[in-house]
């Protein structure tokens, strides 16, 4: 079955660095686009970050853009985010979904992680 | 960009309840609404697409209505495990695949 399963996470000081992972299994990964969603304590969730199937098209959230990296390893079967000058508002939990969409081309995020904790405190 | 509003913010019901949330964007987005169910510490997860589409193996007490800019989530039968919070998402405009800002469901 499809298995999406975050690490990475932890405490970091703010304007550090850390490296999320996103590991897939039970689907062909190098044919889907994935994301990268997250949810700050007390808030919603956040569309963080998109990559293409072959790693080519990357898109961000205002939020982040400059500060994120999305790549993916398609041999490896993971899904990357470079995070860089952290603050304090990036802690959250970081989720990875896979993308899909249907005959009538609508498009939704059907499978997801459950997720890793970032908390970006000094 | 397109902002997603959801009312209630949360509510309280009992087992057994008819439960509707609504979901607004502020623009037309034709019926590129999916809502999604999010539980503490488990991964979340996707109810239905399409504003109205079940996705498969989702309890049929589910429901999506609506089109353009007004939606809505009803659940017919509340049960014990589906009380989580509930968010839209509008699917419209590619890649930033807008969430509104959660609807708790507690006891």
């Amino acid at each position: 079955q499809v298995q999406l399963v975050e690490s990475g996470g932890g405490v970091v000081q703010p304007g550090k660095s850390l490296r999320l992972s996103c590991a897939a299994s039970g689907f062909t990964f190098s044919s889907y686009v994935m994301h990268w969603v997250r949810q700050t304590p007390g808030k919603g969730l956040e569309w963080v970050a998109t990559l293409s199937y072959d790693g080519r098209n990357k898109y961000y959230a205002d939020s982040v853009k400059g500060r994120f990296t999305i790549s993916r390893d398609n041999s490896r079967n993971t899904l990357y985010l470079q995070l860089s000058s952290l603050r304090p508002e990036d802690t959250a939990v970081y989720y990875c979904a896979r993308d899909n969409y249907d005959s009538h081309a609508y498009f939704y995020f059907d499978y997801w992680g459950p997720g890793t904790l970032v908390t970006v405190s000094s | 960009d397109i902002q997603m509003t959801q009312s209630p913010s949360s509510l309280s019901a009992s087992v057994g309840d008819r439960v509707t949330i609504s979901c607004r964007a502020s623009q037309t987005i034709a019926s590129n609404l999916n809502w999604y169910q999010v539980k503490p510490g488990r991964a979340p997860e996707l109810l239905i697409y399409g504003a109205s589409t079940l996705r498969g193996g989702v309890p049929s007490r589910f429901s999506g209505s609506g089109s353009g800019t007004d939606f809505t989530l009803t659940i017919s039968s509340l049960q014990p495990e589906d009380f989580a919070t509930y968010y839209c998402q509008q699917s419209y405009i590619t890649p930033q695949f807008t969430f509104g800002p959660g609807t708790k469901v507690d006891i």
